[in-house]
């Protein structure tokens, strides 16, 4: 079964850059049939897709956080991570990572499962 | 960006009552709508792929309809596990999310 954990500091100063890793088990981040997604969702507020990775590194972003996110996968430790710079209380969230189907011909779909969440705060 | 709609934002209702959830995109999405349950501080769940196909071990009462732009999830008859918020999200044109629909009991 597989299971995604997200992990990384709880708080972040403004300005700074948040960084997450989501470690994956029971399962390859290798394989040809997902892509690894993130997603945050801010307190009492609906969800909202950052970006997701293929494990060659192929990348797609949100447009509206593409010049502030980085997502990068390491298939050796089978995880993939966050970065999010410039961070202000506006990224204060729960973040979560997520297995994507993907589909040769039509591309990245769904996500599930998902992991836990962690949330971010960003404060001083 | 594609804007999904969901309609109503909540919905009251009572144990085996049908529930009927509207998700409206602003143009079409073909049938690339998923819709999602969400439980307080749980993660999100995946209930419908591709507007109609129910995921791996979702109950039956559950149903998805609906292509181009105007969506439903259907709940046939509510189980107490089932009061919570859906979500639906489209991967037509980059990932969006509908602002969600709280089912809470009557």
């Amino acid at each position: 079964q597989l299971q995604l954990q997200e992990s990384g500091p709880g708080l972040v100063k403004p300005s700074e850059t948040l960084s997450l890793t989501c470690t994956v088990s029971g399962g390859s981040i290798s394989s040809s049939s997902y892509y690894w997604g993130w997603i945050r969702q801010p307190p009492g507020k609906g969800l909202e897709w950052i970006g997701s990775i293929y494990y060659s590194g192929s990348t797609y972003y949100n447009p509206s956080l593409k010049s502030r996110v980085t997502i990068s996968v390491d298939t050796s430790k089978n995880q993939f991570s966050l970065k999010l710079s410039s961070v202000t209380a506006a990224d204060t969230a729960v973040y979560y990572c997520a297995q994507q189907d993907y589909d040769i011909l039509t591309g990245p779909n769904w996500f599930d499962p998902w992991g836990q969440g962690t949330l971010v705060t960003v404060s001083s | 960006e594609i804007v999904l709609t969901q309609s109503p934002a909540t919905l009251s209702l009572s144990p085996g009552e049908r529930a009927t959830l509207s998700c409206r995109a602003s143009q079409s999405v073909s049938s690339y709508l998923a819709w999602y349950q969400q439980k307080p501080g749980q993660a999100p769940r995946l209930l419908i792929y591709d507007a109609s196909n129910r995921a791996t071990g979702i109950p039956a009462r559950f149903s998805g309809s609906g292509s181009g732009t105007d969506f439903t999830l259907t709940i046939s008859s509510l189980e107490p596990e089932d009061f919570a918020v859906y979500y639906c999200q489209q991967r037509s044109n980059w990932i969006t999310f509908g602002p969600g629909t709280k089912v809470d009991i009557k």
